[in-house]
């Protein structure tokens, strides 16, 4: 289907463990971006990427890793995780066009960190 | 640095009863103004967006929202509030910021609609 996925929907992990959320979308959008959602901030963001290879940092970046090999794909992984990174990640795209702002959003992936 | 402000945390309306949320923005240019719907467990949903011109935006869903200069205003309407309209609505300012355009968003508010 045509869209934005992530994966996995829901995760419960240990702290200390490293874990990967994987988002993928099939409009070729250049840009994406990984977001976290926490009651009363609304939305942060973690990283975003222009391109393949090209990542850049957010508002809350710490203890987060991304890469961007492939233009469809953004995966975003927690190296060792803590409880303070319990959240729902959302993961967007967008075109790269000139002035183009708005933004796509997939279903999000609520993680919890025991 | 841009801001977004969205000052009621939660609303409750009666169905069929009108509804304005409200969003006050802070950035120093043009703004570029959004209103996005987050049903519960999904992701955010596009209402409307202002760039220029009219400064009154329809979107979908029977929502519209005024932009106002003069007040840093950007608040969303709808005349007659539907049950399936209950989720978490934030609002949104556009910004350059670093190498990419981005978004910026309020806390949101949460509107419970009463039978």
């Amino acid at each position: 289907d045509a869209g934005i996925t992530q994966s996995p929907r829901y995760k419960i992990t240990e702290t200390g463990r490293q874990v990967t959320l994987m988002c993928h979308q099939t409009w070729s959008h250049s840009y994406m971006f990984w977001y976290r959602q926490d009651l009363g901030h609304g939305l942060r963001l973690i990283y975003y990427s222009a391109a393949a290879d090209i990542t850049d940092k957010g508002e809350v970046p710490d203890g987060y890793v991304v890469s961007r090999s492939k233009t469809e794909n953004f995966p975003l992984t927690l190296e060792s995780a803590t409880r303070s990174q319990t959240s729902v990640y959302f993961c967007a795209s967008r075109a790269g066009d000139r002035g183009v702002y708005e933004q796509y959003f997939g279903p999000g992936t609520r993680l919890t960190v025991t | 640095a841009q801001s977004v402000t969205q000052p009621d945390i939660h609303i409750t309306v009666s169905e069929g009863a009108s509804l304005e949320l409200r969003c006050n923005y802070s950035y120093g240019a043009t703004p570029y103004l959004f209103w996005y719907v987050q049903s519960p467990g999904q992701g955010l949903q596009l209402l409307l967006k202002y760039f220029s011109g009219d400064t009154l935006v329809q979107g979908i869903k029977g929502f519209e929202a005024e932009f106002k200069r003069s007040q840093s205003s950007f608040n969303l309407r709808k005349p007659s509030v539907h049950w399936s309209d209950a989720a978490e609505y934030f609002c949104a300012v556009g910004a350059l910021s670093g190498s990419a355009r981005q978004l910026t968003f309020g806390s949101g508010t949460q509107l419970t609609v009463l039978p």
